[in-house]
């Protein structure tokens, strides 16, 4: 089984719908990531973790909010979906030594 | 100017040759990470680096703290090497920052 799942793998949905993007791991790791790929670009944190009680925005959290609800857990939701977040979303985790980080597959996401 | 740069961006090789790609950084950094993003999305990461090198298989990562460079090399280069190959560096606020990646291609 993989250390790092995301659900869905895959969704469409319409402008201002909310949207849940759900990570799991099984890792025991700490820290949790939300990060965003766009064609020509490097990943792009979106939200990061160092604990259940530590929430931190990255460099595009706007127009995303995240909740951790357990150590295993890190959610996104996108309060009002817009087409120019269409993108591959990935969740990644680490246990801070150098933060080598091991990703979730990522979703894909398309907002009409 | 990104913090971190790529070069090339897209690389086509012939199996069996020795591939070079390489990545520079303008932030200080306490490690630099390989990873390799394959055509079905996933992404793992290869090496981690603060100093030295590291070899992984064909695999060998190179870095050169003083010139804020570090280099990827595949001998042998097979088809199935063919990937993104992503550059990432762990600056302050333990966050890594991203290169755009570089898209190798090895033909049979």
């Amino acid at each position: 089984d993989a250390d790092v799942t995301q659900t869905p793998r895959n969704r469409i949905t319409k402008t201002g719908k909310r949207i849940m993007l759900e990570c799991s791991q099984t890792k025991g790791h700490d820290r949790m990531y939300w990060y965003r790929q766009d064609p020509g670009l490097g990943l792009q944190l979106i939200y990061y973790s160092f604990d259940v009680k530590d929430i931190n925005k990255g460099e595009i959290s706007d127009g995303y909010s995240v909740s951790r609800q357990a150590q295993a857990k890190f959610s996104l939701s996108l309060e009002s979906a817009i087409p120019n977040q269409t993108a591959l979303y990935f969740c990644a985790t680490s246990d801070g030594r150098g933060d080598t980080q091991y990703f979730g597959p990522g979703t894909r996401l398309t907002v009409l | 100017k990104n913090e971190v740069e790529q070069s090339p961006q897209n690389l086509t090789a012939q199996e069996g040759e020795f591939i070079t790609i390489n990545c520079s950084y303008s932030v200080g950094i306490s490690a630099l990470h390989w990873l390799q993003q394959h055509p079905g999305g996933g992404i793992v990461s290869l090496f981690m680096l603060s100093s030295g090198k590291k070899k992984h298989g064909r695999l060998i990562a190179t870095i050169n703290i003083q010139e804020k460079h570090s280099s990827l090399h595949i001998t042998a280069s097979h088809p199935r090497d063919s990937a993104v190959y992503i550059c990432a560096v762990l600056g302050g606020g333990n966050k890594l920052i991203f290169g755009t990646g570089t898209l190798l291609a090895v033909q049979p």
